[in-house]
């Protein structure tokens, strides 16, 4: 119940397009779902977070849609650059800080 | 930018040994976190730390594992007795408290347990 699903494991994007990563989660008692970025050699970074009193949330180019009665939740990453090229985890988070991730989506915008 | 920092970025250690790794948490930050990942898989939550005492942890985080701040900017992950499942890069986090605020994540450690 704890889990929160990631999907897909890779993506391969073309440069000025979309990208779209989905996550779903169980544990009705999460409250905050942040997204994070992460480099090769560098720790996760905090891209952009939702709470679920609202379905969408929109920061630059990179938007979160929030399913509540689905219990999904997903990234939008519009006009994708080269420089998006990382791995993005979804997590989530309720009555605390402690995060759970989801099994990360390998993101590579080509050319 | 304040950041959290990490020492070593790298420690090679054998079976058995007793490591430490150390992270200077963001200054005004008051609850520390240890998180590991194995290479390829998800990251996991390990401790959690608040006003001297560890606030939750994992189930990961057993007798082999301990945490402390020893003084006023460090917070230390020991692992008593090192075991080659326990090869994984090592993230430290600070947040300025515990509801709805950004966990900021060190640059890690990479242990690996030969």
């Amino acid at each position: 119940q704890q889990q929160v699903k990631q999907s897909p494991q890779s993506l391969i994007v073309q440069k000025g397009g979309i990208s779209i990563i989905n996550c779903a989660y169980e544990n009705t008692a999460f409250d905050y779902f942040p997204w994070y970025q992460q480099f090769p050699g560098k720790g996760p970074a905090l891209l952009i977070a939702i709470r679920p009193d609202v379905s969408e949330k929109k920061e630059g180019r990179f938007t979160i849609s929030f399913n509540k009665s689905a219990k999904q939740f997903s990234l939008h990453i519009m006009d994708s650059q080269p420089g998006d090229s990382a791995t993005y985890f979804c997590a989530a988070t309720g009555g605390g800080n402690k995060l759970t991730f989801g099994t990360g989506t390998q993101l590579k915008v080509e050319l | 930018e304040p950041e959290v920092t990490q020492t070593p970025s790298h420690q090679v250690t054998q079976m058995g040994q007793e490591v430490i790794l150390r992270c200077v948490p963001i200054s005004n930050h008051l609850y520390f976190y240890w998180y590991r990942q194995i290479l390829g898989q998800k990251v996991e939550f390990l401790v959690s730390f608040y006003n001297n005492e560890i606030s939750e942890k994992s189930e990961i985080f057993d007798d082999q594992f301990s945490v402390e701040r020893p003084d006023g900017s460090n917070f230390t992950l020991k692992i008593r007795s090192t075991k080659l499942e326990d090869s994984a890069m090592y993230f430290c986090a600070s947040s300025e408290d515990r509801w709805d605020t950004e966990a900021f994540f060190g640059q890690g450690t990479r242990l690996t347990v030969v």
